[in-house]
C-alpha cells in the first residue's frame, strides 16, 4: 500500500530557528503539493510541483518559506526564520496526471510548534 | 467570500440515522468536485469524487448542482466509524489547484 511519507512527524522549535520538513511522494507520482492546516484558516495550499518544477508558490510567504524538489523522491519545505504564527500542521500530498490530476494522496503531516 | 463554504456542524446523530450536509462554491469555472474525510489528528483522505449525475458509494451519496453551485453528501445507516470531519473540495479552475472547505464535523453516537 503506497503512501506519502513525511518527516519529522512532530517538531517543536523556538522562534528564529530554521525548520526543514521532508516529504517522499508515492513512487511514480509526478505532482507534489504542500499544504498548511490551522484551526483558523483550514487547509491552505502553499506550493506545488509538477515533474519537479515549481508551478505555483503564491500561497507561501516568500520572505521566510522556500520549497524545493531536489529529486523525484524528495520534496522539502523550509522556514527560516520560524515564527510562532507558523505553528500548524504541514501536509504534503502527491498525485499523478493519470487517471486524474485532481486526486491527491496526503502524507501524515508534520505538526510544527514554534515557541 | 470564501471559495468553498461549509456548515461546520457538528452534526450529532445516532447510529443508523441518515445525515446530510452541503457545501457551496464560488468559482463557476470549477470542474472537479470531491469529498474528503479527515479523522482527528490525521491526514485528509479521499472519500469520493462527485459527478454531475450524482453518484453513490455504498452508504454515501453525493450530488452536484452546478446551477446553484452546491454539493451535498448524504450518509445512510450511520456507523460509529463515520465520525469524522468531511471536507468539501473543489478544483479551482486552474490545473492541479484544489480549494478545501473548512469541514463539517459529524459525530455518530451509540
Amino acid at each position: 500500500d503506497a503512501r506519502v511519507t513525511q518527516t519529522p512527524r512532530d517538531k517543536v522549535t523556538e522562534m528564529g530557528q530554521e525548520v526543514t520538513m521532508r516529504c517522499q511522494p508515492i513512487l511514480g507520482h509526478n505532482t507534489v503539493f504542500w499544504y498548511r492546516q490551522t484551526m483558523m484558516q483550514g487547509l491552505e495550499l502553499l506550493a506545488y510541483f509538477r515533474n519537479r518544477a515549481p508551478l505555483d508558490d503564491s500561497g507561501m510567504p516568500k520572505d521566510r518559506f522556500s520549497a524545493e524538489m531536489p529529486d523525484a523522491t524528495l520534496a522539502t519545505l523550509k522556514i527560516q526564520p520560524s515564527e510562532p504564527r507558523d505553528s500548524a500542521v504541514y501536509f504534503c500530498a502527491s498525485g499523478q496526471d493519470f487517471p486524474s490530476t485532481d486526486t491527491q494522496y496526503f502524507g501524515p503531516g508534520t505538526r510544527l510548534t514554534v515557541l | 467570500r470564501k471559495e468553498v463554504e461549509q456548515d461546520p456542524g457538528p452534526f450529532n446523530v445516532p447510529e443508523g440515522a441518515t445525515v446530510a450536509f452541503n457545501c457551496t462554491y464560488s468559482n463557476s469555472a470549477s470542474q472537479s468536485f470531491f469529498w474528503y474525510r479527515q479523522d482527528c489528528r490525521k491526514e485528509p483522505k479521499l472519500l469520493m469524487s462527485v459527478y454531475s449525475s450524482g453518484n453513490e458509494d455504498g452508504r454515501f451519496t453525493a450530488q452536484l448542482n452546478r446551477a446553484s453551485q452546491y454539493i451535498s453528501l448524504l450518509i445512510r445507516d450511520s456507523k460509529l466509524s463515520d465520525s469524522a470531519t468531511y471536507l468539501c473540495v473543489v478544483n479551482k479552475g486552474a490545473y492541479y489547484k484544489l480549494s478545501f472547505g473548512a469541514g463539517t464535523t459529524v459525530t455518530v453516537r451509540a
